[in-house]
């Protein structure tokens, strides 16, 4: 199986913040890497597929990038709705997994 | 617009066999080159595939999981089905059903809420 791993776990920020989490694969997965918000209660919702494209109705804020093992998501001007858990997905095996999260609440 | 909806008990016992149904609307669960998953997410935890069915009917499962899983479709209703047998405690948790248009290279594009299922006596 391919494992993920996410840093930080977990992270604080104030509005307006640049924000950067990693996604690292435990092999070379291309671009095949997508990207998650999930609110309390709420299903996870796609931001980012294979690694830099951003999903229809995505505010541009969101960014992603990164190629092989090494992944990043990026948030310029972090908004009070951005507050989440962001999960990164390897869709490079049969076996989809993901990573564990990152947290990111208000400083 | 696709809608995917959970449905099933949130109470099961243990050893007994969970059941849950997602029924699909806006889309054909037919549609050629989509696959409709299983997700969970144990309580405070991270998300865990589960296992897929293809348009075509054929199924894919997590090997961790394989052996007491079983994903079937009613196309005649627009829906799929889950069944996971011999369950215990660590099976509680949210289940979620979601859709990609692809396999390898894709997406999990479209969720449904979310069930909680409960394991215990």
């Amino acid at each position: 199986d391919i494992q993920m791993t996410q840093s930080p776990s977990s992270l604080s920020a104030s509005v307006g913040d640049r924000v950067t989490i990693t996604c690292r694969a435990s092999q070379s997965i291309s671009s095949y890497l997508n990207w998650y918000q999930q609110k309390p209660g709420n299903a996870p919702k796609l931001l980012i597929y294979t690694a830099s494209s951003l999903q229809s109705g995505v505010p541009s804020r969101f960014s992603g990038s990164g190629s092989g093992t090494d992944f990043s998501l990026t948030i310029n001007n972090l908004q009070p709705e951005d507050f989440a858990t962001y999960y990164c997905q390897q869709s490079f095996g049969a076996l989809f997994t993901f990573g564990p999260g990152t947290k990111v609440d208000i400083k | 617009q696709v809608q995917l909806q959970e449905s099933g008990p949130g109470l099961v016992k243990p050893s007994q066999t969970l059941s849950l149904t997602c029924t699909v609307s806006g889309g054909s669960i037919s549609r050629s080159g989509s696959y409709w998953s299983w997700i969970r997410q144990h309580p405070g935890k991270g998300l865990e595939w589960i296992g897929y069915i293809y348009y075509s009917g054929s199924t894919y499962y997590n090997p961790s999981l394989k052996s007491r899983i079983t994903i079937s479709a009613d196309t005649s209703k627009n829906q799929f089905s889950l069944k996971l047998s011999s369950v215990t405690a660590a099976d509680t948790a949210v289940y979620y059903c979601a859709r990609s248009s692809s396999w390898y290279g894709g997406n999990f594009d479209y969720w449904g809420q979310g069930t909680l299922v409960t394991v215990s006596s």
